[in-house]
């Protein structure tokens, strides 16, 4: 197990550019999940995946961003013509099961800044 | 909504006893569960409560009441290196359901 990892851990780039991170989640975990989280917030869910299956999106997620899982296992997040609000960590977790009692496991997550 | 609510920061002595505090709505309620985030790294987990009464773990403890839609986290014999964010967040309704966040209740513990 050696965890959640997600790539780069930092990123900065400049208004209206495309930026792609990656999460490579816990092996056998067949369920993925982004998040934002900025400065002195919790995370807010965007987005997950069940293997490569996207089953549900946040409706404050905005059609510059996608994401996909393509073999159910690493995903990616793109943000096209990024914004200054963009700016947050991005974090991606993983699950084994649907439980509701599963929890998640995150990773270090990835820095964002749009200058 | 699915607010969930939790006092924005605290600060307590070290070797003391914290009560962290945590209430969201009860519609829905399918499990809780409490992180902890130190600055720049990820959240990991502490604890799940989804049947009322307190969870204990070491030095930490977890309260559940579903019909008061309250949970504290509690955390015995302060040490310095519990300094960190504690993120209360909840799960609704189904496994099907992401974990619902609340803003998270940062904690600062000083000599």
């Amino acid at each position: 197990d050696t965890g959640v990892s997600q790539n780069p851990r930092h990123k900065i780039t400049k208004r209206g550019q495309n930026v792609t991170f990656r999460c490579d989640p816990i092996s056998e975990h067949n369920r993925l999940y982004w998040y934002r989280q900025t400065l002195g917030q919790g995370p807010e869910f965007l987005t997950y995946f069940q293997n490569e299956a996207q089953l549900e999106k946040s409706r404050l997620l905005s059609d510059r961003f996608s994401a996909e899982r393509p073999k159910g296992s690493f995903s990616t997040l793109e943000i096209q013509r990024t914004e200054q609000g963009d700016s947050a960590m991005y974090l991606c977790a993983s699950s084994r099961v649907q439980a509701a009692s599963e929890k998640l496991f995150f990773g270090s997550g990835t820095q964002l800044s749009v200058l | 909504g699915q607010n969930i609510d939790q006092p924005t920061e605290m600060t307590a002595t070290e070797g003391a006893i914290v009560q962290i505090n945590c209430t969201y709505q009860t519609s829905g309620f399918n499990g809780l569960f409490w992180y902890q985030q130190h600055a720049g790294e990820a959240p990991t987990f502490l604890s799940y409560n989804v049947l009322d009464g307190l969870e204990e773990k070491g030095r930490f403890s977890s309260f559940l009441s579903r019909s008061k839609g309250y949970s504290y986290l509690l955390l015995k014999e302060l040490q310095m290196k519990d300094s960190a964010s504690y993120l209360c967040a909840v799960r609704f309704y189904s496994g099907n359901t992401p974990l619902v966040f609340g803003k998270g209740t940062r904690l600062s513990v000083i000599a």
